[in-house]
């Protein structure tokens, strides 16, 4: 079975300050690393996602996240963070193939607080 | 391009009562998903459909059931709400098969109150 965890639920953080929003994982096999953004009233929408090949994930909106297979960790950062940001964060696994029946596992969720 | 319609919006019921959601998609996806999403517990698949004609059980499939009417569309019906079910829910595509790795696109969600 796999596992997400969402370190912080909330995270408060003033405007033009950095922020890095933590997930670990537990998992058996391989994975698929995915952090999706929710804003106020609305659907889910993918920041960016780790399959393979570099470590370092550049998504939409300036985030960026790496990913330690050592630690199982894949941790969200943007060096600057606007008003806009403010939303929740779900950090989410799947798993690969050949690990049985599909399953896709979103963490709990850290609501982004952006402070003017 | 509308992407991932969900109707209703909100619903209230009262125990025992039945209801279908319903979820388009107009960007021609194949893999269709339904979750839930409550509280401080992130979301959970309930169900999901690889491709026309097909469906699988997810996490928390008890309680429901979906029919995949055609590439476009996936409903989920409540077959007798219970409040456990107050929820929103979530409709979901991506565009291949390959779910595993796949962008999934999300609709608006429905706000589903069980009374």
């Amino acid at each position: 079975a796999q596992s997400v965890t969402q370190l912080d639920s909330q995270v408060p953080v003033f405007e033009e300050a950095p922020v890095e929003l933590r997930c670990n994982y537990s998992s058996s096999v391989s994975v698929y690393l995915f952090w999706y953004v929710q804003y106020p009233n609305q659907g889910l929408q993918l920041l960016l996602k780790y399959l393979s090949g570099s470590t370092l994930v550049k998504g939409i909106n300036g985030f960026e996240a790496e990913f330690n297979k050592s630690q199982t960790s894949f941790h969200l950062r943007k060096p600057s963070v606007h008003i806009s940001d403010t939303a929740e964060y779900f950090c989410a696994v799947s798993s690969s193939p050949g690990a049985g029946s599909y399953q896709l596992t979103f963490g709990k969720g850290t609501k982004l607080s952006v402070i003017p | 391009n509308a992407g991932v319609t969900q109707t209703p919006k909100f619903q209230v019921l009262k125990t025992g009562q039945s209801m279908t959601l319903q979820c388009a998609q107009d960007m021609n996806h194949n893999s269709m998903y339904w979750y839930r999403q409550d509280p401080g517990m992130g979301l959970r698949l309930i169900y999901y459909s690889a491709s026309e004609g097909t469906t699988d059980k997810g996490e928390v499939p008890n309680g429901y059931n979906v029919s995949r009417l055609n590439k476009r569309e996936f409903s989920l019906r409540l077959e007798s709400a219970a409040p456990s079910q107050t929820s929103v829910y979530f409709c979901a595509s991506s565009r291949t098969e390959e779910r595993r790795t796949d962008t999934q696109y999300f609709g608006p969600g429905t706000r589903l109150t069980v009374l």
